[in-house]
């Protein structure tokens, strides 16, 4: 079984709506999670880290559900410029690296 | 935030030739690099974590002979991909961990893009 998993996608959505992704972890001992951003043939970027209580930064909100291994990421008034890969990221307790979901594809349209 | 910094950005070599790439923490020491390899469509994997002054460790499946790797600073890592063949082609990232705003966070380099005729 993976460490992380996300559903691929992609996800087509018009500019202006919400879309939300989900990610699973295995290990149920994992402490920190983040939400990355990957543009096409670019290097990821952090978008946002995760915490227990959820965090919110602009139009962007990210929720931990540790009962059930879940990460969510939901976007709002999505933006063209949304459109991007985005990676579910987790750090497994011991370990100095950290576990990359597949990533989810989001385009946003006009 | 931090910066890492990779060269080059891009490589096109003919087969059996050897790759040099240098990812460096331009403003802050990184103890620890990552090496992660990335094919078209394909998610990040983790090649190798590097350590300053000590061997990296390398993640299964991967070959320490083919991938050199040497971590002689806190802030410089390289890794050299021996007697390159085309199926060596893809995007090499490295990370180096850090800390901003109180958090140990993992920057990326910009990655460079290596292909093998």
């Amino acid at each position: 079984r993976k460490e992380v998993e996300q559903d691929p996608g992609p996800f087509n959505v018009p500019e202006g709506a919400t879309v939300a992704f989900n990610c699973t972890y295995s290990n149920s001992a994992s402490q920190s999670f983040f939400w990355y951003r990957q543009d096409c043939r670019k290097e990821p970027k952090l978008l946002m880290s995760v915490y227990s209580s959820g965090n919110e930064d602009g139009r962007f909100t990210a929720q931990l559900n540790r009962a059930s291994q879940y990460i969510s990421l939901l976007i709002r008034d999505s933006k063209l410029s949304d459109s991007a890969t985005y990676l579910c990221v987790v750090n497994l307790p011991g370990a100095n690296n950290l576990f990359f979901g597949t990533g989810t594809r989001l385009t946003v349209i006009p | 935030g931090a910066v890492v910094s990779q060269h080059p950005s891009r490589v096109i070599c003919k087969s059996g030739t050897s790759v040099k790439i240098e990812c460096r923490s331009l403003d802050f020491q990184a103890t620890t690099m990552f090496w992660y390899r990335q094919f078209p469509k394909q998610s990040l994997m983790l090649m190798a974590t590097s350590n300053e002054g000590s061997k990296a460790t390398y993640e299964q499946g991967v070959e320490k002979d083919k991938f050199l790797i040497n971590h002689a600073s806190l802030t410089l890592s390289t890794l050299t991909v021996t007697s390159a063949h085309p199926e060596d082609s893809s995007f090499y990232i490295c990370s180096a961990r850090g800390t901003s705003g109180g958090s140990d966070t993992q920057y990326f380099g910009p990655g460079t893009r290596l292909t093998v005729l």
